[in-house]
């Protein structure tokens, strides 16, 4: 079982729909939890970050963190054309962990 | 945010020459830096974690004399792709660890060997 799951999409959705993207992980230890947006050809870029459980929002996004559960969840409010990327999930304790990461393409 | 660099950001080779990659947080001292590698629709795979000072930690499978990696400073780490085979070919990406302890990435390199 690899420590971080995420499911590669592809994820298709019209403009304005409200986006959803998880990962689960096994290592309880994790206590760091981060989200990247990559696009084509660029490196991945920090969108949001969150210590622990709960929830963070920042404009449109909103993280979060169900360690009871070992759930991280994104979401995407409003989606437009520029979210079209790939949103790698990651964790740490002393090593990062990546999740495979999901395509994203909203449709205008 | 934090900014971490990467030069060349896009490098051909010929198969059996060397190539370097540089990294280098531009505003913060990063005394953990890490080297991925990333091919087409795959997620990254870490390669190596660079301690400046020390020799870098290589993750398994990863040659660590095809991939030599020097942290000489707090805000350079360099990858250097030795004797590059066309199946080197990839995105190479750095990321820095911040004295608080955020991961920043640099850009990436694509890396073509022909």
């Amino acid at each position: 079982q690899k420590e971080v799951e995420q499911d590669p999409g592809p994820l298709s959705v019209p403009e304005g729909a409200i986006v959803s993207l998880n990962c689960t992980y096994s290592n309880s230890a994790f206590q760091y939890f981060m989200w990247y947006r990559q696009y084509s050809r660029k490196g991945p870029e920090l969108l949001m970050y969150t210590y622990s459980s709960g929830n963070k929002e920042d404009g449109r996004f909103t993280a979060q963190v169900d360690k009871s559960s070992k759930y991280i969840s994104l979401f995407i409010r409003d989606s437009q054309p520029s979210d079209s990327a790939t949103y790698l999930c990651a964790m740490r304790h002393n090593d990062m962990r990546f999740g495979a990461g999901t395509r994203l393409t909203v449709k205008p | 945010g934090a900014v971490v660099s990467q030069h060349p950001s896009w490098v051909i080779c010929k198969s059996g020459t060397s190539v370097k990659i540089e990294c280098r947080s531009l505003d913060f001292q990063a005394t953990t830096m890490f080297w991925y590698r990333q091919f087409p629709k795959q997620s990254l795979m870490l390669m190596a974690t660079s301690n400046e000072g020390s020799k870098a930690t290589y993750e398994q499978g990863v040659e660590k004399d095809k991939f030599l990696i020097n942290h000489a400073s707090l805000t350079l780490s360099t990858l250097t792709v030795t004797s590059a085979h066309p199946e080197d070919s990839s995105f190479y990406i750095c990321s820095a660890r911040s004295p608080t302890y955020e991961q920043y990435f640099g850009p990436g390199t694509r890396l073509t060997v022909t």
